[in-house]
């Protein structure tokens, strides 16, 4: 049961590199999420997708795109990195097409430094 | 919009000892709520959850009720373990549309010493 795995688990970047978060899941959910997380901030949600073909903003999106290749994977780009951007991102996943608590399954994380 | 309050950390607790995190939060609708909880080097995981008004979540010995009247959900152990030490966040989502997208606390962290 792999449930959502993400690539690469540490990164360094200079700034102004570019570079692709990968994610993917194999429980056929329908909505996929990317988050990061900084110390005493809790999580921020970056973008999501609800559905195949589509993608919206969250609270923290300037700076990054996002691609729902399929209903599988969600990925998350990094065009121009900035230290501001060092974080720990993390993708998740949910089945938000039933009624009831939509429970999020969070893959191990990708740390992230910008020097 | 929808926020969440937790109490802040850290806590350091003795094994055996209770716990309370404390967990306020402020929605325009009727969410459900969650405890999650991260473990060193992991993502996040479901603890417990709970969907309406006085409801019990539990797992693992932890619970937390949903007190709609002053908008809480504590979580609670009575004998925490060393196994414990983690980071706890509590969460809310909306029963609308993108239902998944979940407002998060900051996170307390919990260290359990022998």
């Amino acid at each position: 049961n792999a449930g959502v795995t993400q690539t690469p688990k540490f990164q360094v970047l200079k700034t102004g590199q570019s570079m692709t978060l990968q994610c993917a899941q194999d429980m056929n959910h329908n909505s996929m999420y990317w988050y990061r997380q900084d110390p005493g901030m809790g999580l921020r949600l970056i973008y999501y997708s609800a559905s195949e073909g589509t993608t919206d903003k969250g609270e923290v999106p300037n700076g990054y795109n996002v691609s729902r290749l399929n209903k599988r994977e969600f990925s998350l780009r990094l065009e121009s990195a900035a230290p501001s951007q060092t974080s720990v991102y993390f993708c998740a996943s949910t089945d938000d097409r039933t009624s009831g608590a939509n429970v999020l399954t969070f893959g191990a994380g990708s740390r992230l430094t910008v020097l | 919009g929808d926020s969440v309050t937790q109490m802040e950390g850290p806590v350091t607790l003795s094994e055996e000892a209770f716990l309370t995190i404390n967990c306020t939060y402020t929605a325009t609708g009727y969410p459900s709520l969650f405890w999650y909880v991260q473990y060193p080097g992991e993502g996040l995981q479901l603890l417990l959850k709970a969907t309406k008004a006085d409801d019990k979540g539990s797992n693992k010995g932890f619970e937390a009720t949903y007190r709609k009247e002053t908008t809480s959900f504590h979580l609670e152990k009575g004998s925490v373990q060393v196994s414990d030490s983690a980071v706890y966040f509590c969460a809310l989502s909306d029963r609308g549309t993108n239902a998944g997208k979940s407002t998060f606390g900051d996170g307390t962290t919990l260290t359990v010493k022998p």
